[in-house]
């Protein structure tokens, strides 16, 4: 199956200090990728839509100038949280879609990276 | 908007027996497709089956399948023979008909335990 990989699984920085988290699509093409986040217990929660070339689409209520996402090629999107506040410890967790299979609306998860912020 | 219910935070199983987990939408698209995901403690999520609503029949996967009542826009999750590898939270997830751009979007899962 298609398989998608996020680096670093576990971070931790300091308050104010930028963090990026990468998401690739290792055996496919992925024009678009999902970034969610997910809170302990609970579920997930979309942030932004991400696509190839062009500007990600946020989720109300998600500051886009402190979750920045590039998705500068077909497998690679980063999401780049900046200014770390303590409140943005999370699981983010990014996912794709095979590019020409979006008839079955399947998603492929990375593995998740744990964020904390001292 | 749409949303999706899992009234069952927790559930426990004893091994080799079956549970249930419901799920139920709101939505007023005609056209979708339904999932379910697991996510082990690993915290990857792994697609366990998945239904679309053009099809009247159940999907089946080895031992998960669905109950799909589209009218009463339920979405249940079988599982047969319970193995403790399926303790999991199992989470319900809706997308509509809309090509490529088109996120999932989550219930508020189950935490399912298997007990040996």
């Amino acid at each position: 199956g298609a398989v998608v990989s996020q680096h670093p699984s576990w971070v931790i920085c300091k308050s104010g200090t930028s963090v990026k988290i990468e998401c690739r699509s290792l055996d496919f093409q992925a024009t678009t990728m999902f970034w969610y986040r997910q809170f302990p217990k609970q579920s997930l929660m979309l942030m932004a839509t991400s696509n190839e070339g062009s500007k990600a689409t946020y989720e109300q209520g998600v500051e886009k100038d402190k979750f920045l996402i590039n998705h500068a090629s077909l497998t690679l999107s980063t999401l780049t949280v900046t200014s770390a506040h303590p409140e943005d410890s999370s699981f983010y967790i990014c996912s794709a879609r095979v590019f020409g299979t979006s008839y079955t609306g399947e998603l492929f998860f990375g593995e998740g990276s744990r964020l904390t912020v001292l | 908007a749409q949303t999706v219910t899992q009234s069952q935070p927790e559930m426990s199983v004893q091994e080799a027996e079956t549970v249930t987990l419901s799920c139920t939408y709101d939505t007023s698209e005609n056209n979708y497709y339904l999932f379910w995901y697991k996510q082990p403690p690993s915290r990857q999520m792994i697609l366990v089956i998945r239904q679309e609503a053009y099809k009247q029949q159940n999907a089946t996967e080895n031992r998960f399948s669905v109950n799909f009542q589209k009218a009463a826009k339920s979405f249940s999750l079988k599982i047969s023979d319970s193995q403790l590898g399926d303790t999991a939270m199992y989470f319900c997830a809706f997308m509509k008909h809309g090509g490529g751009n088109t996120p999932l979007v989550f219930g508020k899962g189950t935490r399912l335990s298997v007990i040996a």
